[in-house]
């Protein structure tokens, strides 16, 4: 089953808008929480992440929110860009090594200008 | 600064051929790793290899093999084809025990 669920399955948004995605789980166990972002034809690519010691954790205009207690946690891209248009990943993990992380199943982001 | 570099980058395949996915990093990484990704289904882990010498079976290893040629290689076979092995393939490299693998830019695989 899915060990981390992902919504939207796509989202569209005005240039300046606020653009949020929401991933939930339940194993307790796990640590680490990134995001990723892929671009067409590209590889999924690192953008931010978080462990469940901070509820809030902000790189320019992506900022990750963090609810230990829900089991959630969501990205925030603000003043969203036309560029910022890509598939998004939310994923976890409870241990070392990356064959432990799972990911949801994306959220497709298109930003209009 | 290539990263990690996988071939082909599209493939067209019939039911029931074979076929080798190749992927190498130039990142002196220990850990390597081939995903899959699907509409609506993520990336999901097919197989690993922890260091040189080692691989283990992910989520989803019916249907494929792995080769850890070197440390710099990692090759994925599909002996039979099928056409639900139709995806896009990314292979991954991170050192060892760290958490963020880096990827390659894909394989995309049609079976017929």
């Amino acid at each position: 089953q899915q060990q981390v669920k992902q919504s939207p399955q796509s989202l569209i948004v005005q240039k300046g808008g606020i653009s949020i995605i929401n991933c939930a789980y339940e194993n307790t166990a796990f640590d680490y929480f990134p995001w990723y972002q892929q671009f067409p034809g590209k590889g999924p690519a690192l953008l931010i992440a978080i462990r469940p010691d901070v509820s809030e954790k902000k790189e320019g205009r992506f900022t990750i929110s963090f609810n230990k207690s829900a089991k959630q946690f969501s990205l925030h891209i603000m003043d969203s860009q036309p560029g910022d248009s890509a598939t998004y990943f939310c994923a976890a993990s409870y241990k070392t090594g990356a064959n432990n992380l799972f990911f949801g199943t994306g959220t497709r982001l298109t930003v209009i200008p | 600064n290539a990263g990690v570099t996988q071939t082909p980058k599209f493939q067209v395949l019939k039911t029931g051929q074979s076929m080798t996915l190749q992927c190498a990093q130039d990142m002196n990484h220990n850990s390597m790793y081939w995903y899959r990704q699907d509409p609506g289904m993520g990336l999901r882990l097919i197989y690993y290899s922890a260091s040189e010498g080692t691989t283990d079976k992910g989520e989803v290893p019916n249907g494929y093999n792995v080769s850890r040629l070197n440390k710099r290689e990692f090759s994925l076979r599909l002996e039979s084809a099928a056409p639900s092995q139709t995806s896009v393939y990314f292979c991954a490299s991170s050192t060892r025990g760290d958490l963020i693998p880096h990827f390659g830019d894909g394989t995309r695989l049609s079976i017929l």
